[in-house]
């Protein structure tokens, strides 16, 4: 257990709808970080939140967009979906930026 | 540019044998690197964390080195079991508030 959950655990959407997916962090970590993994692949930075703002940001283009609540939670939203965002989308939190960072279970996002 | 290769993609072993699971990066210049475990359409659990100023790391049968000056991370897994099948990833954490950077993993089987 790594005190870091997410939901839902499964999605299935077709093209050109929007999404949101949610993650709980451990409290007390003030930095959330969202990887895309596709199959196969490793996991590919998305961006990453830290009190709330939007501190960096992956090779990702702006549909993919996030939030971070002052409860530790957190959301990654992407509009207009495409085939190619199949995939599993994880997060993780630390604590400070030299931190391990600590991963969900994450989300199998399927788009037809 | 951080970039960071495992190889082999994927082993298969009989239980019980000792084995080595390799990864490299191109930039000496990591605050740490960590090892994760990844289950089947799973998220990662964090096994082992390598500091910059640390050589290795030790948890149960898992031994994890570090050399900055040749790019190379090693995790040493003994008496292999069963339960130890899974893909293995390891990632690295440049300086300053930057996320990690993983490999795309070596897929390992534990034969009975």
């Amino acid at each position: 257990e790594t005190g870091v959950t997410q939901s839902p655990t499964h999605l299935i959407k077709t093209r050109g709808q929007q999404v949101t997916l949610r993650c709980s962090s451990q409290s007390g970590h003030n930095t959330v970080s969202w990887y895309q993994q596709a199959l196969g692949q490793g996991p590919q930075f998305i961006f990453q939140y830290y009190r709330e703002e939007e501190n960096g940001r992956g090779n990702f283009p702006p549909r993919f967009s996030g939030l971070q609540f002052p409860n530790y939670s957190s959301e990654l939203n992407v509009n207009a979906l495409e085939l190619d965002d199949s995939a599993l989308y994880l997060c993780a939190s630390r604590r400070q930026a030299t931190d391990t960072q600590y991963f969900g279970p994450g989300t199998r996002l399927t788009v037809l | 540019k951080q970039e960071v290769t495992q190889i082999p993609a994927a082993l298969s072993v009989p239980e019980g044998e000792n084995l080595v699971l390799n990864c490299s990066f191109t930039d000496s210049a990591i605050y740490n690197l960590q090892w994760f475990r990844q289950d089947p359409g799973k998220g990662l659990t964090s096994l082992l964390l390598i500091q910059s100023s640390q050589r290795e790391q030790t948890s149960g049968r898992l031994n994890a080195s570090l050399d900055k000056s040749s790019g190379r991370s090693t995790l040493y897994i003994a008496a292999s079991q069963p339960g130890d099948s899974a893909t293995y990833l390891c990632a690295a954490l440049p300086p300053g508030n930057t996320p990690l950077v993983f490999g795309k993993g070596t897929r390992l089987s534990v034969i009975a």
